[in-house]
């Protein structure tokens, strides 16, 4: 069975950092490309950033402006987002979720983790 | 980038069949993917490509598309299939992803 699990979110300042984890089991991680997505408190999804099975491909939502990074462990099977310069609208909880193939699509989730940039 | 639109809510009397929407040009090159999400819950796959629903999911979700424009029906809802559902497929670079901002759906 296909399990996908966060952790590392809490609470930080603005301006601080943050490393979210992402721990997979039950599938070939290497397989597969994985995603980041987001939801703000009472919001929508937001996609953040996608990794491709090798690490060869990351690209990331336009609206983050190079503060966070995106990393895989094929070995370990664990997705990472790394997260810095965080503001207050980075408040929300962030899921990991897997790419299915042809079509593409995000067929299993996390249950997330919930960051809160606060002073 | 571009863009996925949705109408914010959506009511539907229980055991009757109600669509949900989703426009963007990302469609036309595209499938859509839909999820349902419960308070408090993950976002879970409903029905993603052309009309493929993942193992277990029930037949009265269906997708369908057309040009720019996908949907969600789902035929004699339930009192559970109340939730927000949110469409989802990539950008018209190919390389980001977009979700459209989700339609709450009440069963009455």
């Amino acid at each position: 069975e296909v399990h996908l699990v966060e952790s590392g979110g809490g609470l930080v300042k603005p301006g601080g950092s943050l490393r979210l984890s992402c721990a997979a089991s039950g599938f070939t991680f290497s397989d597969y490309s994985m995603n980041w997505v987001r939801q703000a408190p009472g919001k929508g999804l937001e996609w953040v950033s996608y990794i491709s099975t090798s690490s060869s491909h990351t690209y990331y939502a336009d609206s983050l402006k190079g503060r966070f990074t995106i990393s895989r462990d094929n070995v370990k099977n664990f997705l990472f987002l790394q997260m810095n310069s965080l503001r207050a609208e980075d408040t929300g909880v962030y899921y990991c979720a897997r790419v299915a193939g042809l079509p593409s699509t995000l067929d299993y989730w996390g249950q997330g983790a919930l960051v809160t940039v606060s002073s | 980038s571009s863009e996925l639109t949705q109408d914010p809510a959506v009511s539907v009397a229980l055991g009757q069949t109600v669509r949900i929407t989703c426009q963007g040009d990302s469609l036309s090159s595209y499938y859509a993917s839909w999820y349902q999400q419960k308070p408090g819950q993950a976002p879970l796959l409903v029905v993603y490509g052309k009309n493929i629903r993942p193992s277990g999911m029930p037949d009265r979700f269906s997708g369908s598309s057309s040009g720019n424009t996908a949907s969600l029906t789902i035929t004699g809802a339930l009192a559970e299939d109340e939730a927000d559902y949110y469409c989802n497929s990539r950008d018209t670079s190919g390389n980001h992803w977009v979700f459209g901002g989700g339609t709450k759906l009440t069963v009455l």
